[in-house]
Parts: C-alpha cells; structure tokens; sequence
C-alpha cells in the first residue's frame, strides 16, 4: 500500500520567515496530494491541494509543489504569522472516487513573533 | 452548509468495555470514511464506504471493530471489547461521490481506554 513520509516532524521560524515542509509517496499511481492544518484539539482542515497534473499551486501565502518523478511534494508558508502555529499533515490519494487519503506523521510548526 | 457532525466528543471506558461513535454526514456526500488518529500522529483509515455499502475496510480490526451505514447517510463505529491501544480521536469524513474537493472532516471523538 502506499506510505507517506513526512519532514520535518518539528519547524520553528520566526514570524515573518518562510516555512517548508516536505513529503514523499510510494505509490506512482497516487494522483492527489492534499494538504491538512490541525490546531490543537481541533479537527484537520484542508489548507491546499493539488492533482498530478500540476506542478504548483499557489493560494496567497501558501504554495505546494510536486515532482511527480521522484514521488514528492512540499508545501512552502511565507510571510509567517503566529496564527500558522499549527500540526500541518500531507497525504496522498489514488483518486479515482474513491479519494482514501494516508497521511504523513505530521509537522509541528512554531511561528515565534 | 452544516458540516459532518460526530458525537459524543469525549468518552472515558474502561478496557474490555465497548462504546460506539456517531457520525453524520454532509448533507448529498455519498462518501463516508472513519478514520483513527493516535496521538502524535497522522489519520489512518478505518472504514470507508459509498452509500451503505462498504469499499474499504482492509484496516478495520474486525475482531472488535464494527462499522454500518445501514440507510447510506449516518454511521455507527463500534469497538467491543476496548484495549488500551484504541486509545485516539476517532474522525469521520465525508465528500461527494466523485469530487474530492477536500474531505470535510467531523471534530472527532477523543476516546480514552483506561
């Protein structure tokens, strides 16, 4: 099955750097890569998506990228702000309507002011 | 749009005890899915199913986890009996049939197994 590999599992930045995290996927017949933003005790709202077909995708200051090839994808957060301070999960999906997502261990982010 | 409900949020049992979760889903989203995420880390999915039928439930512990969906819009999870290792917040989600414009995902159950 496929497994998705998550780094790193912590980032600080001060507020106002950029932040990237990345992931890698098994599967080559995945075809959709969502990103997910977690706060504390809240449930895992979707930030950023983005299908095989693209290459990036920009949404204001977050951005995602993917490398079909070498079976990764980063997801770039500029201009940092204190609120951004959240678990943020990347995951995979074959698509296909069936969409079953495996997610990365996570990435807890720090955004010191 | 309401969201997906879940309910209860929080349930405190002890091992060997069962309990069972509630999810209701987006109004039309035929998709629904369980997931399990354990402290520290990502969702991992449970069950998912189309209408009342199941697709997948290849990671579903059938020895004490149950699921339905008998009329194809709410569902029901169940473990019976609880260990310890069952321990987690326990997410629904649903979407549409064939759009995955994002899962909407319900705030979960935290459950803790004592």
């Amino acid at each position: 099955g496929e497994n998705v590999e998550q780094h790193p599992s912590t980032l600080s930045v001060q507020e106002g750097d950029s932040a990237v995290i990345k992931c890698t996927y098994s599967d080559s017949a995945s075809n959709y890569f969502p990103w997910y933003k977690q706060e504390l005790g809240k449930r895992p709202q979707l930030i950023i998506d983005i299908r095989s077909n693209v290459g990036e995708k920009k949404d204001q200051r977050i951005a995602v990228t993917l490398n079909k090839t070498a079976k990764h994808f980063s997801l770039h957060i500029t201009e940092t702000q204190p609120e951004d301070s959240a678990v943020y999960f990347c995951a995979a999906s074959k698509g296909a309507g069936s969409y079953q997502l495996t997610f990365g261990k996570g990435t807890k982010l720090s955004v010191i002011p | 749009e309401a969201g997906v409900a879940q309910s209860p949020r929080y349930k405190i049992i002890e091992k060997r005890q069962s309990v069972a979760f509630w999810c209701n889903p987006i109004s039309g989203h035929a998709t629904l899915y369980w997931y399990q995420q354990i402290l520290g880390q990502g969702p991992k999915l449970l069950i998912q199913f189309q209408n009342n039928g199941v697709v997948d439930d290849s990671q579903l512990p059938k020895d004490r986890f149950s699921a339905e969906r008998l009329k194809g819009v709410d569902s029901t999870l169940k473990i019976q009996p609880a260990k310890l290792e069952d321990s987690a917040v326990y997410l629904c989600a649903s979407s549409s049939t064939w759009g995955a414009d994002g899962y909407t995902f319900g705030s979960g159950t935290r459950l803790t197994v004592v």
